[in-house]
């Protein structure tokens, strides 16, 4: 049972390339989400994806791209990096149950450095 | 909008004393709260959540959270800690009505033996 899993584990970029983050789902859930994780700030929402087909923008979207391939994928991409986004990211998937709550199941996380 | 706080950045108890983790919020509807743990050099599991009904909710490895509506807090709680409990926990929230969950920005947790 894979769960969520994200590739790669880790890169390193210079300033000004890009790179895409790939994110895959097998447990059939609708939403699937991007966070970063940054010392002392907790987990931010870059983007989210209420159902395939849809995207919106979290908190901090500026510089990030998504893309809902489908309903198991949801990749990141960052068009031109910058040092601000070194970071490490997470992506996660979850189902709505009855009960309203959606309980996210994360990847083991992505590790960007950008010189 | 929708709010996480953890008031402390660090815990530290010895093992086989009560832990807690503190965690207040602030949403405009009714709110979702969770609590996920994350071990080092890992993704975040998912430890316990409260949606409605009783304050006192049960979750995984031990753990329970009291949910209190005229303090906006929701603690984390462990009566016995573990050394295998030193981990990184976060609180977060959901307005009920939203799909993006906002996490605290952590507190960690040291147990020692």
């Amino acid at each position: 049972n894979a769960g969520v899993t994200q590739t790669p584990k880790f890169q390193v970029l210079k300033t000004g390339q890009s790179m895409t983050l790939q994110c895959a789902q097998d447990m059939n859930h609708n939403s699937m989400y991007w966070y970063r994780q940054d010392p002392g700030m907790g987990l931010r929402l870059i983007y989210y994806s209420a159902s395939e087909g849809t995207t919106d923008k979290g908190e901090v979207p500026n510089g990030y791209n998504v893309s809902r391939l489908n309903k198991r994928e949801f990749s990141l991409r960052l068009e031109s990096a910058a040092p601000s986004q070194t970071s490490v990211y997470f992506c996660a998937s979850s189902f709505r149950e009855i009960s309203g709550a959606n309980v996210l199941t994360f990847g083991a996380g992505s590790r960007l450095t950008v010189l | 909008a929708q709010s996480v706080a953890q008031p402390e950045d660090q815990v530290n108890v010895a093992e086989g004393n009560p832990l807690t983790v503190k965690c207040t919020y602030s949403v405009s509807g009714n709110p979702y709260l969770f609590w996920y743990v994350q071990y080092p050099n890992r993704g975040l599991q998912f430890l316990l959540k409260y949606i409605t009904g009783d304050n006192l909710v049960k979750g995984s490895y031990g753990f329970e959270a009291e949910f209190n509506k005229s303090q906006t807090s929701f603690h984390l709680k462990k009566p016995s800690a573990l050394v295998s409990d030193s981990a990184l926990y976060f609180c977060a929230v959901r307005d009920g009505a939203d799909y993006k969950l906002s996490f605290g920005a952590g507190t960690t947790v040291t147990v020692r033996a």
